[in-house]
């Protein structure tokens, strides 16, 4: 059972373009939204989160925008670079859960 | 600042044998959480502790175990090792539950089962 849904499994986009990862979720009660950027041989790092009652954060060249009524949220790269390629899972948290449930990951890659 | 450690950052062990892998969070820390991840998948929540409790366990086997000791460091444990247990190890630290405060992740063990 797959809680959070992440699309696309691969995405590649050229330099200073904008990278757009989507998320979809099912349990109602997620009231936490971080993602995370891991690059290889390295474990995940925080990136940016968010929570439901906002419907957009953004952090530099980094943004999500958050949807509560169709349940889905996307992260938002601006000005894509060559040292953003990497792996990119959005994530989830709540109800009463104590460990974030991971997406399967996207695999970024900006062509120079 | 040291960030998360874990040792080792590789093993090979055998069906059948047993396991453990080590963590030291973030100074000041409170919290250790640990995950698997499979090649080409997202983590996986294993176990969180907080405070030296367990205060979350995910959909694991009870061949999988973990305690916190008092300088808040951690230990994960799995017995009779299985094939599907080959995977990368990651244990995260933050100063209070999850959620409330941002997880940090280790740069994990990689653990192979033959």
């Amino acid at each position: 059972q797959q809680q959070v849904k992440q699309s696309p499994q691969s995405l590649i986009v050229q330099k200073g373009g904008i990278s757009i990862i989507n998320c979809a979720y099912e349990n109602t009660a997620f009231d936490y939204f971080p993602w995370y950027q891991q690059f290889p041989g390295k474990g995940p790092a925080l990136l940016i989160a968010i929570r439901p009652d906002v419907s957009e954060k953004k952090e530099g060249r980094f943004t999500i925008s958050f949807n509560k009524s169709a349940k889905q949220f996307s992260l938002h790269i601006m000005d894509s670079q060559p040292g953003d390629s990497a792996t990119y899972f959005c994530a989830a948290l709540g109800g009463g859960a104590d460990g974030l449930t991971f997406g399967k990951g996207t695999h970024l890659i900006i062509q120079p | 600042d040291a960030g998360v450690t874990q040792s080792p950052t590789h093993l090979i062990k055998t069906r059948g044998q047993q396991v453990t892998l080590r963590c030291s969070p973030i100074s000041g820390h409170k919290s250790v959480s640990w995950y698997q991840q499979v090649l080409g998948q997202g983590p996986q929540f294993i176990f969180q502790y907080y405070e030296k409790e367990e205060r979350g366990r995910g959909n694991f086997p009870d061949r999988f175990s973990a305690r916190q000791f008092p300088n808040y460091s951690s230990e994960l444990n799995v017995n009779a090792l299985l094939l599907g247990d080959s995977a990368l190890y990651l244990c995260a630290s933050s100063w209070g539950r999850v959620g409330n405060s941002p997880l940090h992740f280790g740069n994990g063990t990689r653990l192979t089962v033959t």
